[in-house]
């Protein structure tokens, strides 16, 4: 019974490359939370997706960023032109639907250089 | 927009002892509270959740409790071992929409 996946664990970046993380949610989930996570901070909330269907991207900076959740594979969150305070770690959730709990990932931690 | 504010920020007590982590929420339409535990360099973990139309919720060493009308929301543990010394978050979220709105967290150690 396998929890979220996320990969890679670790990403490094120069500032201008893009950044690509990946999230397979539970299985039998079909909704999929971004929260970034700076340093010495709480969790902030990016984008809710389900399948093929962006739900509420209010948390997503409006530039650079964008996330996808498509039919088949995994959800993907890209951020292009990273810059040094995209360094952070990027946790996804998924869960059976809105109204029901929320299952965390283990991260992807950006480090841009 | 929703807020949700989280004492104190770091709580240090002897095992065997209690632990309580107090939360307060803006939004009046909140009506879903998850506690979350962090250990460095893992994924938040759920640990107990409760929704508005419950007053307490108890999974053996931890509770939580939600007054509605004051607007806020706490988790105790009770003897507390060295294996609970983590972060602890606390969330609040309008049930449809579902995003999770966090307090700042809680820096929980226990000294054996």
């Amino acid at each position: 019974n396998a929890g979220v996946m996320q990969n890679p664990r670790h990403l490094v970046r120069r500032r201008g490359q893009e950044a690509r993380l990946r999230c397979s949610p539970m299985k039998g989930h079909s909704h999929v939370y971004w929260y970034r996570q700076l340093p010495e901070e709480g969790l902030k909330f990016m984008v809710y997706l389900q399948k093929e269907n962006i739900i509420d991207e209010s948390g997503m900076p409006k530039e650079r960023f964008s996330a996808e959740f498509p039919k088949e594979g995994p959800s993907i969150l890209r951020i292009q032109q990273v810059v040094r305070g995209d360094s952070a770690a990027y946790f996804c959730a998924s869960s059976q639907s809105s109204f029901y709990e929320q299952y965390f990932g283990p991260g992807t931690r950006l480090t841009v250089t | 927009g929703e807020n949700v504010e989280q004492h104190p920020s770091t709580l240090s007590v002897q095992e065997g002892d209690s632990a309580v982590i107090k939360c307060t929420y803006s939004d009046s339409a909140s009506n879903y509270f998850p506690w979350y535990k962090q250990e460095l360099g893992k994924g938040p973990q759920l640990i107990i959740d409760i929704r508005s139309n419950v007053g307490e919720k108890k999974d053996q060493r931890i509770a939580v409790t939600l007054n509605k009308t004051a607007k806020h929301f706490s988790l105790h543990i009770t003897e507390t071992q060295p294996e609970d010394s983590a972060v602890y978050f606390c969330a609040a979220s309008i049930g449809q929409g579902g995003k999770l709105i966090f307090g700042q967290g809680t820096e929980l150690s226990v000294k054996p």
